[in-house]
C-alpha cells in the first residue's frame, strides 16, 4: 500500500546536536511538507518542496534545513540553532491541493 | 491573507449525542476545504473534503460537513458520537499548493 513513512517514531538527542528526521513516500506525490506541532498551537509549516531539488521556507524555518534530492524523500535536519526543538514533527505529501495531504505518523523529538 | 479559525479549543460530548465542530475561513477565492482527525501520537487522517458542487459532503466514520459560503463556514457534524471519536480535529483550507490549518478542536467523549 502507498503511504508516507516517518522514522524514527521517537528520537532523543542532546542539546547542541544536529538530528535528521526521515520522511519517505511512495505515492508519487510531487509536493512534500514538514510541519511542527506543539500543544495548543496547531500545525506550523517549516519547509515545503513542490519539485525535486527545490524547496521553500515556511513560517518557522529558522534552525531547520531540508533537502529534496529524490521525489520520494524529504529529510528534515533540526540544527543546534533551533532554540526549542522538542516537538512532534509531521511530514506530509500531496499531488495537488485538490486531493489534500497525506500525513506520516510523526516523529516525536525530545532534546535533553 | 488566508486563515482558518476553529473557535472551540475543547468540546465534551456524551456518547450517542450529536456533534458539531465549527470552522470559519478567510479566503478570497473559492476555497478547497478539508477536515482531518488526529489520534494521540499519530498523524492526521483525512475525514472529508469539499471542492465544489453539493455543499453537504459525506466523509468517513459517519462524519459530514456543510459548506456555507455566506457564513464562510465549513462545520463538521456527526449525528451520534462513539467513544472512539475522541481525538483532535483540524479544519484546513487549500490554496495553491499549500494548506492552512486551524489550531484544532479537542473532542472528549464521556460514557
Amino acid at each position: 500500500d502507498g503511504g508516507i513513512t516517518q522514522s524514527p517514531k521517537y528520537l532523543f538527542r542532546k542539546e547542541g546536536q544536529n538530528v535528521t528526521l526521515s520522511c519517505e513516500q511512495n505515492l508519487n506525490h510531487d509536493a512534500m511538507y514538514w510541519y511542527r506541532q506543539d500543544p495548543g498551537q496547531g500545525l506550523r509549516l517549516i519547509y515545503y518542496s513542490q519539485i525535486v531539488n527545490d524547496f521553500q521556507k515556511g513560517d518557522i524555518a529558522e534552525g531547520y534545513s531540508v533537502s529534496r534530492e529524490k521525489k520520494e524523500s524529504f529529510p528534515l535536519t533540526v540544527t543546534s540553532a533551533q532554540k526549542n526543538p522538542t516537538a512532534f514533527y509531521l511530514c506530509a505529501s500531496s499531488r495537488n491541493r485538490d486531493y489534500g495531504y497525506t500525513f506520516g505518523s510523526g516523529t516525536r523529538l525530545t532534546v535533553v | 491573507a488566508q486563515s482558518v479559525t476553529q473557535p472551540d479549543i475543547h468540546i465534551t460530548v456524551s456518547e450517542g449525542a450529536s456533534l458539531e465542530l465549527r470552522c470559519n475561513y478567510s479566503y478570497g477565492a473559492t476555497p478547497y476545504l478539508f477536515w482531518y482527525v488526529q489520534s494521540p501520537g499519530q498523524g492526521l487522517q483525512l475525514l472529508l473534503k469539499y471542492f465544489s458542487g453539493d455543499t453537504l459532503v459525506q466523509g468517513i466514520k459517519g462524519f459530514e460537513a456543510e459548506f456555507k459560503r455566506s457564513q464562510s463556514s465549513f462545520n463538521l457534524r456527526k449525528p451520534s458520537v462513539h467513544w472512539s471519536d475522541a481525538a483532535e480535529y483540524f479544519c484546513a483550507v487549500g490554496t495553491g499548493n499549500q494548506f492552512y490549518f486551524g489550531t484544532g478542536t479537542s473532542l472528549t467523549v464521556i460514557p
